[in-house]
């Protein structure tokens, strides 16, 4: 089966640096997104990985492990619009697209 | 140039009711889906289709039906609506079925009564 883990809830300060991780354990495995949901309104892309390592765009990071189903989205001076959903979701064998719970950040001034 | 449109974007319905969600995409994208969203349980694929004429099943089929007689469009049906379909639900699209981010709609928020 799919199960794909990341905290429920964080809360960080305007201007500091906040690393939000997920977990997975899936059948196979072909990449894994980042994806943000402010309240109210759709998903929007935020981040691909496929292969072990990092990613950046701008003051959004993300990492992959695949050897340990780990990755954590970094996001760096932030602002108050960053309070939102961040959703993981991992491809599998089956080219389905699981995505987690969703963390919900909150950015405090 | 539009993306992915949704409509209703709410819709109450009674208990046993029946009613089609509506998509189109204008951006001549290969894959769509439909996912739905409760409190504290993600997204969760309902149906899918990788082309015109061809859909598939996600994770979460039951009391839905799709179609996909064009590329542009990928309506939902709720045969007999019950209260345990009360969500908010997305469509989306991407070029193809892999490595493709996906466009979403703006959402439906659906109550069964």
């Amino acid at each position: 089966g799919q199960n794909i883990d990341q905290p429920t809830e964080m809360t960080a300060t305007e201007g500091a640096i906040v690393q939000i991780n997920c977990t997975y354990q899936t059948s196979g495995f072909n990449g894994l997104f980042w994806y943000q949901q402010h309240a109210g309104e759709a998903p929007t892309f935020l981040s691909y990985n496929v292969l072990d390592g990092l990613e950046e765009k701008g003051r959004f990071s993300s990492f992959l492990s695949r050897s340990k189903g780990y990755s954590y989205l970094l996001l760096k001076e932030l602002q108050m619009k960053d309070s939102a959903s961040y959703l993981c979701a991992v491809f599998n064998a089956g080219n389905m697209l699981t995505f987690g719970g969703g963390t919900r950040l909150m950015v405090k001034p | 140039n539009a993306g992915v449109t949704q409509t209703p974007k709410f819709q109450v319905l009674k208990t046993g009711q029946s009613m089609t969600l509506q998509c189109a995409q204008d951006m001549n994208h290969e894959y769509m889906s439909w996912y739905r969203q409760d409190p504290g349980m993600g997204l969760r694929l309902i149906h899918y289709s990788v082309g015109a004429g061809i859909t598939d099943q996600g994770e979460v089929p039951n009391g839905y039906n799709v179609s996909r007689s064009t590329t542009e469009d990928f309506p939902l049906r709720l045969l007999s609506a019950a209260p345990s379909q009360t969500s908010v639900y997305f469509c989306a699209s991407s070029q193809s079925r892999g490595s493709e981010k996906l466009f979403f709609g703006s959402g439906t928020q659906l109550s069964v009564l």
